[in-house]
């Protein structure tokens, strides 16, 4: 199985912050690679497929890029409906597996 | 526009069987999508389950291969998940989705928590 490793676990931010969520597989997965944000009681919601492309109607300050193993999540400017949890999660191979998600805290 | 929605016994009692159904709308169940089943126990993170292929084939987790089994309704337009001999490692919220191009996980439905306890 391929084992996906999210850094941090958790990250203290502050509205208007710059801040990169980090995803790592244990093998390469090319760009099969996708990030979902988490808010407490709801579903999980697509930000980004295929390692960069964004969601039809996610805002622009979501970011993502990497290839291979190492990936990255960047939100440009945070908002304060930003804070929340962040999952990533590889369709490369089955079983399809998530990250242990970054948990992203308002400081 | 595609929503998913979740039902079943939100109780069920160790060794028992866990039924949910996800009823599907705005989209064919027949269509050329996978449909999946992720579940997320209380505080923790997501844990895929399994998929099902509108032609009926399916992939399960390893963990859980031996105890899973999903299956389509058509006549419904849903798709069920049937969990074996449960304990209550089991107890979590259960989600049911959308697979688009064979990779992504969207839409999702609400989720539905499952507790097994006696």
């Amino acid at each position: 199985d391929v084992q996906m490793t999210q850094s941090p676990s958790a990250l203290s931010a502050s509205v208007g912050d710059r801040v990169t969520l980090t995803c790592r597989a244990s093998q390469s997965i090319s760009t099969y690679l996708n990030w979902y944000q988490q808010k407490p009681g709801k579903a999980p919601e697509l930000l980004i497929y295929t390692a960069s492309s964004l969601q039809y109607g996610v805002p622009s300050r979501f970011s993502g890029g990497g290839s291979g193993t190492d990936f990255t999540l960047t939100i440009s400017r945070l908002q304060p409906e930003d804070f929340a949890t962040y999952y990533c999660q590889q369709s490369y191979s089955a079983p399809r597996t998530f990250g242990q998600g970054t948990r992203l805290e308002m400081k | 526009q595609v929503q998913l929605q979740e039902s079943g016994p939100g109780l069920v009692k160790p060794s028992g069987t866990l039924s949910l159904t996800c009823a599907v709308s705005g989209v064919s169940i027949s269509s050329s999508y996978w449909w999946t089943w992720v579940r997320q126990p209380p505080g923790k993170g997501l844990e895929w389950i399994g998929e099902i292929l509108h032609t009926g084939s399916t992939n399960y987790n390893t963990s859980l291969q031996s105890r899973v089994h999903i299956s389509l309704d058509k006549s419904k337009n849903q798709f069920s998940l049937k969990l074996t001999s449960v304990t209550a490692t089991d107890t979590a919220v259960y989600f049911c989705a959308r697979i688009e191009s064979e990779e992504w996980f969207h839409p999702w439905g609400q989720g539905t928590l499952v507790t097994v306890s006696s």
